[in-house]
């Protein structure tokens, strides 16, 4: 079965400021792994995907992950913030040829100016 | 190309009442998917839809169907309404029945039970 857990239901950080997402991950095959933003009254957006490929992904809006095996990890990170960042951050995981996502409790990013 | 639009984006409803939730996959998409998100949550899965079929169900009881129809669009059906289905449901299309190629999610209906 596969699970994952974000750690800190809030992050809140300065604009210009160094953004880092917890992710970790539990499954019991080789998974992808995928972060999705959600901003205020919207649907999911696609930030990225890891799929067995290289293990560090980039992705859109600056945001990259990089995908640790030994740790289970994968971190969602970004140099410097800016305050359009500011939303609902979920980390999932699925399994090649599976059907579903299977989601975290949600990090909510805060941006200060 | 179109994306995936969900209706209504906003309903109430009385507990006890029956709901049909709709969405139009993208183009060239041949599944969708379902996910119920409650307040401060993340997404549940609910089920998929692939090519007219169920290809898979979360834990979710039988009183939430679904229907996928020929052009892949899709149907969310939940009887006998309880006030702890008040969420966003979310729609995803896809293509292949898999999660090797990106989900792109709709807007939401956001579904209040009274």
């Amino acid at each position: 079965a596969q699970s994952v857990t974000q750690l800190g239901s809030h992050v809140s950080v300065s604009e210009g400021a160094l953004v880092l997402l917890r992710c970790n991950y539990s499954s019991s095959v080789p998974p992808y792994l995928f972060w999705y933003v959600q901003y205020p009254n919207q649907g999911l957006q696609l930030l990225l995907k890891y799929t067995s490929a290289a293990t560090l992904v980039k992705g859109i809006n600056g945001f990259e992950a990089e995908f640790k095996k030994s740790e289970t990890s994968f971190h969602l990170t970004k140099p410097s913030a800016h305050m359009s960042d500011a939303a609902e951050y979920f980390c999932a995981v699925s399994v090649p040829q599976g059907g579903k996502l299977i989601f975290g409790q949600g990090t909510e990013l805060s941006v200060k100016p | 190309e179109t994306g995936v639009t969900q209706s209504p984006t906003h309903l109430i409803k009385t507990r006890g009442q029956q709901v049909t939730l709709r969405c139009s996959s993208q183009s060239g998409h041949n599944t969708v998917s379902w996910y119920q998100q409650a307040l401060g949550q993340g997404p549940q899965f609910i089920f998929q839809y692939y090519r007219e079929e169920e290809n898979g169900r979360g834990n979710f009881p039988p009183r939430f169907s679904g229907l996928q129809f020929p052009n892949y669009s899709s149907e969310l059906n939940v009887n006998a309404l309880e006030l702890d289905d008040s969420a966003l449901y979310l729609c995803a299309s896809s293509s292949g029945g898999q999660l090797n190629t990106e989900a792109f999610f709709g807007q939401g209906t956001r579904l209040t039970v009274v």
